[in-house]
């Protein structure tokens, strides 16, 4: 059971905007910074949002990510077939001292 | 460019151990919090263990305490993790990450 809650699955079609989600809580993401992550089959996970909103250099500004309260939201807008991965968030939590992640959300592209 | 290289993963038996190594390259290395996670076959995304920059902030996750040391060489840009009494269900590939960077991962098997 992660600390983190993800939807497991998410799909969309070309061209489409979709946004998904993670829920935390007070001891994580409404009080420190909240990470997302994108993973494609047998290959290491990518950092595509850092502290809440930043982008690592090289990641299209098609993806966006916010955070409100114990929740936080990534955003691909412009949804093409390569971004058919998993994604994961995470944040650190101040009561286990360490990073917590959610499940992950599978994204399928239709 | 800013690079995180995992080694020292392989096969090791149960209650052995396995000393994992970050070599990092690009960065100011002690100017960042290290950590390592880990991912089971077919599982999500779990933290192992931080370390901070100047090594004197440790912690680790209920399911490696006690068994992992994490540590650091600042001199040589290295971040390591110790691994002892290594149990089945250790079996994952770890990576070394900071808030920014993530390395490819290094895997490790623990079966007799």
């Amino acid at each position: 059971q992660s600390v983190l809650t993800q939807t497991p699955s998410a799909s969309g079609t070309p061209g489409q905007t979709i946004t998904m989600s993670c829920s935390g809580s007070s001891s994580n993401i409404e009080k420190n910074y909240v990470f997302w992550c994108q993973q494609f089959p047998g290959a290491a996970p990518k950092l595509l949002i850092y502290r809440n909103t930043q982008r690592p250099s090289g990641v299209p500004d098609r993806f966006s990510a916010s955070k409100s309260g114990t929740s936080a939201s990534l955003a691909i807008s412009g949804l093409r077939s390569e971004d058919e991965a998993d994604y994961y968030c995470a944040a650190w939590d101040d009561n286990l001292r360490g990073w917590v992640f959610g499940g992950g959300t599978k994204l399928t592209v239709l | 460019e800013a690079q995180l290289v995992e080694s020292g993963g392989g096969l090791a038996k149960p209650g052995g151990s396995l000393r994992l190594s970050c070599a990092a390259t690009g960065i100011t290395f002690r100017s960042f919090t290290m950590n390592w996670v880990r991912q089971a076959p077919g599982q999500g995304l779990e933290w192992v263990s931080t370390i901070n920059g100047g090594g004197d902030y440790l912690s680790y996750a209920d399911s490696v305490k006690g068994r992992f040391t994490i540590s650091r060489d600042n001199a040589k840009n290295s971040l390591y993790l110790q691994m002892n009494s290594l149990r089945a269900d250790d079996t994952a590939v770890y990576y070394c990450a900071t808030e920014v960077h993530w390395g490819h991962g290094t895997a490790v098997t623990i079966s007799s």
